[in-house]
C-alpha cells in the first residue's frame, strides 16, 4: 500500500516553530518531490513549498520563503516541514503531498496525499 | 490568496450533470499550463480527480471528466450522486507569481 503519515496535531504560541513530518511508505521514495499545501479552516489550499526528494533541493513560495523549511531524511523516508515565527493566521491544516509523474513526466500536481496535520496557533 | 476563480457553489439532483468552471489568466490557464481537479470530501485530505485538464486516475469514475478553453477549465459530473457532495478545486502553475502552484477558489457541490 501506498501511503504518506503525518505526525499529530499540534498547538503552538505566536512566535514559535511547528516541524510536521510526512513519512512515505510503499513507492520508491527518492523517485518522487513532496509538497507541502495548507488550508485554513474554511479556506481553499494554499502551496508552500516542495523539495525533490532525490538530492535534496528545495523550492519555496515567496508567501513563506523566509519562515518555512522542507528536509528529508531518506534513510526514514520522511519529509519534514518547519515553520518559523507563527502567526494566528498560519492555523491550518497542513498537507503533504506527491509529485504525479506518469511515463517520465511531471505533470505538476499531486497524486498522494498526506492525512493532514491540524495546527493551531495560539495565545 | 487564490488567483483561480471559481463559483462557490453548484447543487443538482441525483442523475443530473453539473459544471463547474475555473477561470484564470495569461500567467496561469491562458499560458498554456495543465489544469487539474481535486475532490475534497467532509474532514478528508483533497483526491486528484483529473490531471493534465482531461485524464482520470486510475479508479476514478469516467462521470467525472475535464476540458480546457483559453482562460478558463471546467470539470463536469454528470450522474450525479449523493456520495459526489462535497468541495471541488482546480489547480495550475502559475508563471507570474510568488507562488508557482495555485488552486482555485473552491466549488461546494451539493446533491439535491
Amino acid at each position: 500500500q501506498v501511503h504518506l503519515v503525518q505526525s499529530g496535531t499540534e498547538v503552538k504560541r505566536p512566535g514559535a516553530s511547528v516541524r510536521v513530518s510526512c513519512k512515505a511508505s510503499g513507492y520508491m521514495f527518492a523517485r518522487y518531490a513532496i509538497h507541502w499545501v495548507r488550508q485554513a479552516p474554511g479556506q481553499s489550499l494554499e502551496w508552500m513549498g516542495w523539495i525533490n526528494v532525490g538530492d535534496g533541493g528545495t523550492k519555496y513560495s515567496e508567501n513563506f520563503q523566509d519562515r518555512v523549511a522542507i528536509t528529508r531524511d531518506t534513510s526514514a523516508t520522511t519529509v519534514y516541514m518547519e515553520l518559523s515565527g507563527l502567526k494566528i493566521e498560519d492555523t491550518a491544516v497542513y498537507y503533504c503531498a506527491r509529485d504525479l509523474e506518469v511515463g517520465g513526466y511531471n505533470y505538476g500536481c499531486f497524486d498522494l496525499w498526506g492525512q493532514g496535520t491540524l495546527v493551531t496557533v495560539s495565545s | 490568496h487564490s488567483v483561480l476563480t471559481q463559483p462557490p457553489s453548484v447543487s443538482g439532483a441525483p442523475g443530473q450533470r453539473v459544471t463547474i468552471s475555473c477561470t484564470g489568466s495569461g500567467s496561469n490557464i491562458g499560458a498554456g499550463y495543465d489544469v487539474h481537479w481535486y475532490q475534497q470530501l467532509p474532514g478528508t485530505a483533497p483526491k486528484l480527480l483529473v490531471y493534465g485538464n482531461k485524464r482520470r486516475p486510475s479508479g476514478v469514475p469516467d462521470r467525472f471528466s475535464g476540458y480546457k478553453s483559453d482562460t478558463s477549465a471546467f470539470l463536469a459530473i454528470t450522474g450525479l450522486q449523493a456520495e459526489d457532495e462535497g468541495d471541488y478545486y482546480c489547480q495550475s502553475y502559475d508563471n507570474s507569481l510568488k507562488t508557482l502552484y495555485v488552486f482555485g477558489t473552491g466549488t461546494k457541490v451539493t446533491v439535491l
